[in-house]
C-alpha cells in the first residue's frame, strides 16, 4: 500500500530563513509526487509536481528515490507563504489513476517578520 | 465563475439520518473526487468517478455513496451507516493526470 509521510504537523520559520517541509513516501512503483498548498480562506490548489521540475513562487521540490523524499524547499521564506501544505503521491498504475492520490498529513508553516 | 462548487458549506444533522453533499463543477473535467479531511489526518479519499455512471470505492467508502449521472455533478451522501460522519469534505475534479481542483469544502456536524 503506498503511503504519504509528513513528520512536522507545525514547522515555523523567520521571514527569510530557509524553509525545509519533509516528505516521504512508501510505494513499490514509480511514484508521481505532488506539493498542495491551502493558504487561509483559499482553496486548495497544486503548488508543484515533481515531473515538471518547475519552481512556483520560489519553491523546489527534488524527488529522491533512494531516501524515498520529496521535501519541499525555498531558501528565502516570506510572510505570504504561511500556509497548510500537503504532500501527495500518486501511484501510475497504467496510466488510469487520474488524480487519485494519497495525501499526508499536511505541515502548517507559519513564517514570522 | 468557472470551477468546482459545493454545497451547503455548513450542514447538520441528526443521527440516523442520511445527508447529501453537492459538487458541481463547469470545468469539462472527466473525473471527480471526494476527499474527506480530519485534523492530524490529512485527506482520504472516499469515492471517486473517471467518467459518467461509473464510479470506484476510495480509501473510506464505507457508509457513504455516490452517484454520477452527470459529467458536472457527483453528489455524495452520508448515511447513517458512517460512524463518525462529522468533518470536512472537499469535492474535486481533474482532467490533466495529478492536477486536481478543489471546492470550497462542506462542513458537516452530527448533534
Amino acid at each position: 500500500a503506498q503511503r504519504v509521510t509528513q513528520p512536522e504537523k507545525l514547522l515555523s520559520v523567520f521571514k527569510g530563513a530557509p524553509v525545509e517541509l519533509k516528505c516521504n513516501y512508501s510505494y513499490s512503483g514509480s511514484p508521481e509526487l505532488f506539493w498542495y498548498v491551502q493558504y487561509s480562506r483559499q482553496r486548495l490548489q497544486l503548488l508543484l509536481r515533481h515531473i515538471s521540475r518547475e519552481s512556483i513562487k520560489g519553491f523546489t521540490a527534488d524527488l529522491n528515490k533512494g531516501e524515498t523524499s520529496f521535501h519541499l524547499k525555498k531558501p528565502f521564506a516570506q510572510e505570504e507563504d504561511s500556509a497548510m501544505y500537503y504532500c501527495a503521491l500518486s501511484s501510475n498504475a497504467g496510466g488510469t489513476s487520474y488524480g487519485k492520490l494519497t495525501f499526508g498529513q499536511g505541515t502548517i508553516l507559519t513564517v514570522h517578520p | 465563475d468557472g470551477g468546482i462548487t459545493q454545497s451547503p458549506k455548513y450542514l447538520f444533522r441528526k443521527e440516523g439520518q442520511n445527508v447529501t453533499l453537492s459538487c458541481e463543477q463547469n470545468l469539462n473535467h472527466d473525473a471527480m473526487y471526494w476527499y474527506r479531511q480530519d485534523p492530524g489526518q490529512g485527506l482520504r479519499l472516499i469515492y471517486y468517478s473517471q467518467i459518467v455512471n461509473d464510479f470506484q470505492k476510495g480509501d473510506i467508502a464505507e457508509g457513504y455513496s455516490v452517484s454520477r449521472e452527470k459529467k458536472e455533478s457527483f453528489p455524495l451522501t452520508v448515511t447513517s451507516a458512517q460512524k463518525n460522519p462529522t468533518a470536512f469534505y472537499l469535492c474535486a475534479s481533474s482532467i490533466a493526470y495529478g492536477e486536481l481542483f478543489f471546492g470550497e469544502g462542506s462542513r458537516l456536524t452530527v448533534l
